[in-house]
């Protein structure tokens, strides 16, 4: 069946650096890959999407790129900031219309 | 257009109790997923209804069945509440396959 691998952390970082998640899936098929965002006592906000190989999903300076070749779609941002202190999961929809979620990874912005 | 809702917000039953969550859908979007969020098992997929109809289901017992009505309003029902149902149930609607839309959940608490 479908699955998502990602880095569970928590990750601690300073505002301004660089902010990589790893995920990794295994699927029959093309699925879409997806990033949602939940912030505390909210539900869960798509972030961005990639629907095929080799296409880059981005969004509020968020990137992630379909690598097909390694089953994968990392997450990155060039410069978090403490807005975007959250829990990151990273998403894949297959066939039928469900989604399979990663662990989630806590992602904590420190001033 | 108004995003996903649910009702109630908060929830506290307690065991052998049932109960029934609400769901409204994005104006036009026929299908509406479920989904369960707890610490240890993380999102995992509850059904989805699609005009009416369960089309996918996931690994729950029988206690755990929905519904959806004309204007794809979707509830949820679990019976016999146990402790382990304690959880953020959250759900998602869509228009077309993939891209999935969540509301802000509602949180049972069960006793």
């Amino acid at each position: 069946g479908n699955s998502v691998t990602q880095m569970e952390g928590p990750v601690t970082l300073s505002e301004e650096a660089f902010l990589t998640i790893n995920c990794t899936y295994t699927a029959t098929g093309y699925p879409s890959l997806f990033w949602y965002v939940q912030y505390p006592g909210e539900g869960l906000q798509l972030l961005l999407k990639a629907t095929k190989a080799d296409d880059k999903g981005s969004n509020k300076g968020f990137e992630a790129t379909y690598r097909k070749e390694t089953t994968s779609f990392h997450l990155e941002k060039g410069s978090v900031q403490v807005s975007d202190s959250a829990v990151y999961f990273c998403a894949l929809s297959g066939p039928e219309n469900k989604l399979s979620f990663g662990a989630g990874t806590t992602v904590t912005v420190r001033a | 257009k108004a995003g996903v809702t649910q009702t109630p917000r908060y929830l506290i039953k307690t065991r052998g109790q049932q109960v029934t969550l609400s769901c409204s859908p994005i104006s036009g979007h026929r299908s509406v997923s479920w989904y369960q969020q707890t610490p240890g098992q993380g999102l995992q997929f509850l059904f989805e209804y699609f005009s009416e109809t369960q089309r996918n289901k996931g690994n729950f017992p029988g206690r755990f069945s929905g519904r959806q009505f004309s204007n794809s309003r979707s509830e949820m029902n679990v019976s016999t509440l146990e402790l382990g149902d304690s959880a953020l149930y959250l759900c998602a609607s869509s228009a077309t396959r993939g891209e999935q839309f969540f509301g802000p959940g509602t949180r049972l608490t069960v006793l």
